[in-house]
């Protein structure tokens, strides 16, 4: 089984910081990557595919980027609505999340 | 708009069953993979089951292989899990997931839409 490993597991930051998280892959998954928001109560938001594919209506502060076994999700400048805990996830016909890093104030 | 509404969460017993629900609306619900993503409380997220548009393929993770039976009836939208054997680590919220579509076809994942979510709870 391919396993997801988020770091950190926590990230405390301030509005307008530049954040990065990293999920790496047991062995390698090519680009077959994605990256989620969750809110408190909510339901994940699918936020990048494919590694670095925006989804529609993804603010372009976030970023995603890398293939193989080492990926990053990149918010450029973090706003008050970004914090939230993020997942990664490799999708195919097993997938496996990553155990999300809390981003905090 | 794309909606997917799950229903049948509860409390059930260890050892006994439950049935989900996720009815679809607001796309075509015969095209896309369809998935069942599961979130303990206070923890992550852990991908249950998957089945494929057509229902031809079905794969589920190691921790509820042979216990767990996904299934769908595209004539009535709507996608269930079957829960059986029960067990304690089993308690928490089931989403329903769309596997992704674009304006053009549909992929097994990643998951573009989610329901609200069911809650279980296993306890005696």
């Amino acid at each position: 089984d391919i396993q997801m490993t988020q770091s950190p597991s926590t990230l405390s930051a301030s509005v307008g910081d530049r954040v990065t998280i990293t999920c790496r892959a047991s062995q390698s998954i090519n680009i077959w990557l994605a990256w989620y928001q969750q809110k408190p109560g909510k339901a994940p938001k699918l936020l990048i595919s494919k590694a670095s594919t925006l989804e529609t209506g993804v603010p372009s502060r976030f970023s995603g980027s890398g293939s193989e076994t080492e990926f990053t999700l990149t918010i450029s400048s973090l706003q008050p609505d970004d914090f939230a805990t993020y997942y990664c996830q490799h999708y195919s016909s097993y997938s496996t999340f990553g155990q999300g890093t809390k981003v905090e104030i | 708009q794309v909606q997917l509404v799950e229903s049948g969460g509860g409390v059930a017993q260890p050892g006994r069953s439950l049935r989900l629900s996720c009815v679809a609306s607001g796309f075509t619900f015969s095209s896309p993979s369809m998935h069942w993503v599961r979130q303990a409380p206070g923890k992550g997220l852990e991908w249950v089951a998957g089945i494929s548009f057509d229902s031809t393929n079905e794969y589920y993770a190691a921790s509820v292989k042979g216990r767990f039976t996904i299934s769908r009836d595209n004539s009535k939208n709507t996608l269930y899990l079957q829960l059986n054997s029960l067990r304690a680590e089993d308690a928490g919220v089931y989403y329903c997931a769309r596997g992704y579509c674009s304006s053009t076809s549909c992929s097994w994942g990643p998951h573009d839409y989610w329901g609200q979510g069911t809650l279980v709870t296993v306890s005696s």
